[in-house]
C-alpha cells in the first residue's frame, strides 16, 4: 500500500492478557516511530527505530513494553500483562530518516483493555 | 524538558473566517517546530515546519504558522477557513541535532459553522 498499515485497527483485550500491535512503514522509509494518543490528549513518544535498531527508547514507560523490528521493516509493539490504563490509541509513523523528513501516520490502532 | 502548550482546547468559527491556533513551546535550544492535523479516522498529516530561516512557514491547504523566538511561540493561521477544516490539530517541537522524537500539545478541536 501506499501509506502506513497499522493492523489490527482495534483490539480489545483482557486485563494481564499479552498484545502484539503490527506496523507496516511507508517501503523504503527506515525511520520508524510508535507513539501513543490518550483519550484528550496529543500523541506520546514511545520509541524511534533507525533500521534494525531502537535509535531511542525513552518513552516506553516501563518494560511491560517492548518493541522490533528485525528486519528494518514492519515493526511490532508488544505489551505483555496489559493493564487497563494501558487502554489508548496507538500511533505508528514512518520516514525517510528523522524528522528533517516528514513523517507519515498511520491510522492507529485502538487498545481496549477490560 | 520540552512541552508545548495549545492553550485553546476547542475553537469554533464560521465558515469564511480567519483562523489562529495558537501554540507555545518550553525548549532550551532551538526547536524543530510542526503542525499537524488528525481528521476523524485519519492518520496525523504534517500541514508544516519550522527548522530554520525564514520565520513565517507555508503550509499546505493554506496554512502558515509564524515562528517569534521572543515569544517561544509558534502559531498557525488560515485567512479564511472552510467547512474541510474541521478537524483537531497539534503542534508538536522536536530538538535539532538531538533525539528524534517530538513533543506533541493537547491538541485544539477545531469547528466550522456553516
Amino acid at each position: 500500500g501506499a501509506g502506513v498499515s497499522q493492523t489490527p485497527s482495534n483490539k480489545v483485550t483482557e486485563k494481564g492478557k499479552y498484545v502484539e500491535l503490527r506496523c507496516d512503514p511507508i517501503s523504503g522509509h527506515t525511520a520508524l516511530y510508535w507513539y501513543r494518543q490518550s483519550l484528550g490528549q496529543g500523541p506520546e513518544f514511545l520509541i524511534y527505530f533507525q533500521g534494525t535498531g531502537a535509535a531511542d527508547d525513552s518513552g516506553l514507560p516501563n518494560d511491560r513494553f517492548f518493541a522490533v523490528r528485525p528486519e528494518g521493516s514492519v515493526s511490532t509493539l508488544k505489551i505483555q500483562r496489559t493493564e487497563r490504563g494501558d487502554s489508548a490509541v496507538y500511533l505508528c509513523a514512518s520516514s525517510l530518516g528523522g524528522h528533517l523528513y516528514e513523517a507519515f501516520f498511520g491510522q492507529g490502532t485502538r487498545l481496549t483493555v477490560v | 524538558a520540552q512541552s508545548v502548550t495549545q492553550p485553546d482546547i476547542h475553537i469554533t468559527v464560521s465558515e469564511g473566517a480567519s483562523l489562529e491556533l495558537r501554540c507555545n513551546y518550553s525548549y532550551g535550544a532551538t526547536p524543530y517546530l510542526f503542525w499537524y492535523v488528525q481528521s476523524p479516522g485519519q492518520g496525523l498529516q504534517l500541514l508544516l515546519k519550522y527548522f530554520s530561516g525564514d520565520t513565517l512557514v507555508q503550509g499546505i491547504k493554506g496554512f502558515e504558522a509564524e515562528f517569534k523566538r521572543s515569544q517561544s511561540s509558534f502559531n498557525l493561521r488560515k485567512p479564511s477557513v472552510h467547512w474541510s477544516d474541521a478537524a483537531e490539530y497539534f503542534c508538536a517541537v522536536g530538538e535539532a541535532g538531538g533525539s528524534e522524537k517530538l513533543v506533541f500539545g493537547k491538541g485544539t478541536k477545531l469547528t466550522v459553522n456553516p
